[in-house]
């Protein structure tokens, strides 16, 4: 069954801490997106890649980082020196042949 | 960035056709029109998307003004199901060929029976 996986879907986080959110792949795409979602908004990009070993920050990097050491994998660790962590992530795909973007199903992250 | 203007929320009755106006006056000639849907804590559900012509797929139909300033998304005939919030979306595109979608605030579209 071909999609886009997040986990956890949900996660807790004590002030201080850093946390990975995981995003998985299994649709070849080449390019991959993360996405913030705050309560009542639309999503904000945080960082994108283009291919492996690439990335690139998107409106929002602040306090976040990433790696794309594999096609398959998106990983975005939500550092503390992000302000305000707590919202929804949302981690997307793109096919550069149908130019359709999939949607994992969201972390929701709640700092404590 | 382009953006896109859409009304905070709507409502339709089952089995009537739901059109979603969406706005996006600055667009550039090159950026695509997507429309994605959101039903409450999951992730957004594409749509359909187009250029400059008319499109249609099983899930509805996209209309296009000539001067691409405005667009309307066509659920032919809505059901409880198609209750979620509706993102226009403009596909900007950024250096080395990369590509982001730029979301706006969305339509609560509400179908009532």
């Amino acid at each position: 069954d071909g999609g886009i996986t997040q986990s956890p879907k949900y996660l807790f986080r004590k002030e201080g801490q850093n946390v990975t959110l995981s995003c998985e792949q299994n649709l070849n795409h080449d390019a991959m997106y993360w996405y913030r979602q705050d309560p009542g908004q639309g999503l904000r990009l945080i960082y994108y890649s283009q291919i492996v070993n690439d990335f690139q920050k998107g409106d929002i990097a602040e306090g976040y980082s990433v790696s794309r050491e594999k096609k398959e994998s998106f990983p975005l660790t939500v550092t503390s020196a992000q302000k305000n962590p707590t919202a929804f992530y949302l981690c997307a795909s793109g096919s550069a042949v149908s130019g359709i973007w999939y949607f994992g199903p969201g972390t929701r992250l709640t700092v404590l | 960035d382009a953006k896109t203007t859409q009304p905070t929320s709507m409502d339709c009755a089952e089995g009537r056709a739901a059109n979603l106006p969406c706005n996006h006056s600055t667009i550039s000639g090159n950026e695509y029109v997507y429309w994605y849907r959101q039903i409450h804590s999951q992730g957004p559900q594409y749509i359909i998307h187009g250029l400059k012509n008319n499109e249609t797929n099983e899930m509805a139909s996209l209309i296009i003004t000539e001067d691409r300033k405005s667009s309307t998304l066509i659920l032919p005939h809505a059901t409880l199901r198609d209750t979620a919030v509706y993102y226009c979306i403009v596909r900007v595109l950024l250096r080395q060929g990369a590509q982001k979608l730029v979301f706006g605030q969305g339509t609560r579209l509400t179908i009532n029976p």
